[in-house]
This record gives C-alpha cells, structure tokens and sequence, in this order.
C-alpha cells in the first residue's frame, strides 16, 4: 500500500517569493507520482507528473519538482510566485500502470499576498 | 463535451433516502474514475471503469455504495439509506487510458446528508 504525506497544511508566501510544497510518500513498489492544483470552485488540474526518466519534471505554469527516491521526496518548486497560484495543492502517488488510481495527500493551501 | 461535467452540483438530502450523482465524462475518454473528499483531506479513490466494465471497487465503503457506466460513457454513483457520514464532495474523473494518471476532474457533487 502506499501512502503520502504532505508536510505543510498552510503555506503563506509574498508575491515574486520562491516557494516549496514538501511531499513524501511511502511503497513497496514503484511509483508514479503527481502534483495536482485546485483553485477555488473548480475541479483538479494536473501541474506535472513523474512516470520515469528525468528526476526532474517540469509543469504547467512555471512549476518543477525532483522526484527523490532515497528520500522518497516529491518536493514541487516555483522560483517566483504570482497572486493567481494562490490554490491548494495536491501530491499524489500510483502504483506503476495504474496511474488513475491516485492515492492523494491531504493537501497544501498556498497563499500568496501581495 | 469540453469537460467533465457533474450533476447535480450540490444535492441535500434526509438521512435513509438513496441519491444518485452523475457524471459525463469527456467524450472519447476510456476510463472513468469515482473519487471522494471530505473536508479539509484529499480525495479518496472509490471505483474505476475502462469503458463499461468496472474494474476495480475496492475504495467503496460498504454495499450501500454502487456504480455503473452501462454504455461506456455516462457514469452514475447511487448511495443508498445516506448516512450524515456520506456527506462530502463526490469527484468524477476522465483518463483517455487508465495507465498514466493524466486525470481530467469535473466541478464535484457536494452531498449534504441531514
């Protein structure tokens, strides 16, 4: 079974200000592993996925994350944030090939002031 | 349709009536995925179907909790006898194939049980 665990429920951050959102996950098997974005009153939005290859996935909207398989970290990254990221912010993992069922984490709400 | 589109949008009801919540996924999608998500946590997987054949159901909680896609399109998700405990939001979600986890989410079905 596997699990995620997302390390801030809140992240407050200023406009133009990088930002992390922490996510760890825990398997026995290997993994694909997601960030979705939820804005308000709208359903999710995949921002990247691992699969494999490249440890580093680049997203929509100026988003990357490293996938760390000692450290089992999945860390989603923006240099420079805008108002309009204000959202919550999902990881998620699959076992491999079944990359629809999701286990989610309990979600980050990022917002960002002015 | 352009998206997933999920209906009724929010729905109330009393303790012991049955509901049905459907979903229209996106046209040519093969899979169709039924997720849940209380308040404050992330989605909670349920039930998944490559085009009519439901193949995993494991995430349902009890036998109340039933799903069907009969034509391999249009999907409903009926609880019986709701409990106060079945409030939340009930996510429906569209793949093209079930392997690698692009999920398309639709708006959500809040259900209310009094």
């Amino acid at each position: 079974a596997q699990s995620v665990t997302q390390l801030d429920s809140q992240v407050p951050v200023f406009e133009e200000a990088p930002v992390e959102l922490r996510c760890n996950y825990s398997s026995s098997v290997s993994v694909y592993l997601f960030w979705y974005v939820q804005y308000p009153n709208q359903g999710l939005q995949l921002l990247l996925k691992y699969l494999s290859g490249s440890t580093l996935v680049k997203g929509i909207n100026g988003f990357e994350a490293e996938f760390n398989k000692s450290q089992t970290s999945f860390h989603l990254r923006k240099p420079s944030v805008h108002i309009s990221d204000t959202a919550e912010y999902f990881c998620a993992v699959s076992e491999r090939n079944q990359g629809g069922k999701l286990i989610f984490g309990q979600g980050t709400e990022l917002s960002v002031k002015p | 349709g352009a998206g997933v589109s999920q209906s009724p949008r929010y729905k109330v009801t009393k303790r012991g009536q049955d509901v049905a919540l459907r979903c229209d996924p996106i046209s040519g999608h093969v899979s169709l995925y039924w997720y849940r998500q209380a308040l404050g946590q992330g989605p909670e997987f349920l039930t998944y179907f490559n085009y009519e054949a439901q193949q995993d159901k494991s995430g349902l909680p009890n036998d109340r909790f039933s799903a069907e896609r009969p034509e391999g399109s249009i999907s409903t998700l009926t609880i019986q006898r709701t409990e106060q405990r079945d409030s939340a939001m009930y996510r429906c979600a569209s793949s093209q194939t079930h392997g690698t986890g692009e999920l398309f989410f639709g708006e959500g079905s809040r259900l209310t049980v009094l």
